[in-house]
């Protein structure tokens, strides 16, 4: 299958700081990605979804103003957590969809905040 | 999207078939059934999917019923490695937002 690489795998930040975390599709051009985050047990949740070029959709509930989501390029997805605080401390995963049949997602982020 | 409903927990054994269900009694025409599964700590990796038809690869058999409310995903001979929490997903394309449900915590044992 397509390849998506997420980078870094695991960052531990300091509160107030902000952490960008950066989403590839090596092999493919991704039209849409889309970031999900994952607390400790629980299902993967829908943050946003954003498409070539155009400005993020965000879920209900989910601050557009902490989490920015630039794509820039068909091949670059990021997602910036401003301000993190230690609530924001989770595993975050992005997905690559382009002219397949199936989204692939990377490897996931797992962001301490302390 | 329709909603599914799997079982939380299944144990099987390594070299066994693992046969994982999945209800979808409301999908409707245009929908796809979708698999995916998830190893601890990694993001999920697609498995395999299909709208009407038995569809088999390299991973994994996928059987859905001729009214499609229902499906079973077939891992033929299921090692440590499959060990996972699988999805299943039922949605109009692949490209589409995938809500992720509680899936099902598979277990495979020596």
């Amino acid at each position: 299958g397509a390849v998506v690489s997420q980078h870094p795998s695991r960052v531990i930040c300091k509160s107030g700081t902000s952490v960008k975390i950066e989403c590839r599709s090596l092999d493919f051009q991704a039209t849409t990605m889309f970031w999900y985050r994952q607390f400790p047990k629980k299902s993967l949740m829908l943050m946003a979804t954003s498409n070539e070029g155009s400005k993020a959709t965000y879920e209900q509930g989910v601050e557009k103003d902490k989490f920015l989501i630039n794509h820039a390029s068909l091949t670059l997805s990021t997602l910036t957590v401003t301000s993190a605080h230690p609530e924001d401390s989770s595993f975050y995963i992005c997905s690559a969809a382009g002219d397949f049949t199936e989204a692939f997602f990377g490897q996931g982020t797992r962001l301490t905040v302390v | 999207d329709a909603k599914t409903t799997q079982p939380p927990s299944m144990d099987c054994a390594e070299g066994r078939a693992a046969n994982l269900p999945c209800n979808h009694s409301t999908i409707s025409g245009n929908e796809y059934v979708y698999w995916y599964r998830q190893i601890h700590s990694q993001g999920p990796q697609y498995i395999i999917h299909g709208l009407k038809n038995n569809e088999t690869n390299e991973m994994a058999s996928l059987i859905i019923t001729e009214d499609r409310k229902s499906s079973t995903l077939i891992l033929p001979h299921a090692t440590l490695r499959d060990t996972a929490v699988y999805y299943c997903i039922v949605t109009n394309s692949g490209y589409s937002t995938l809500t992720f449900g509680k899936g099902t915590m598979l277990l495979v044992s020596p």
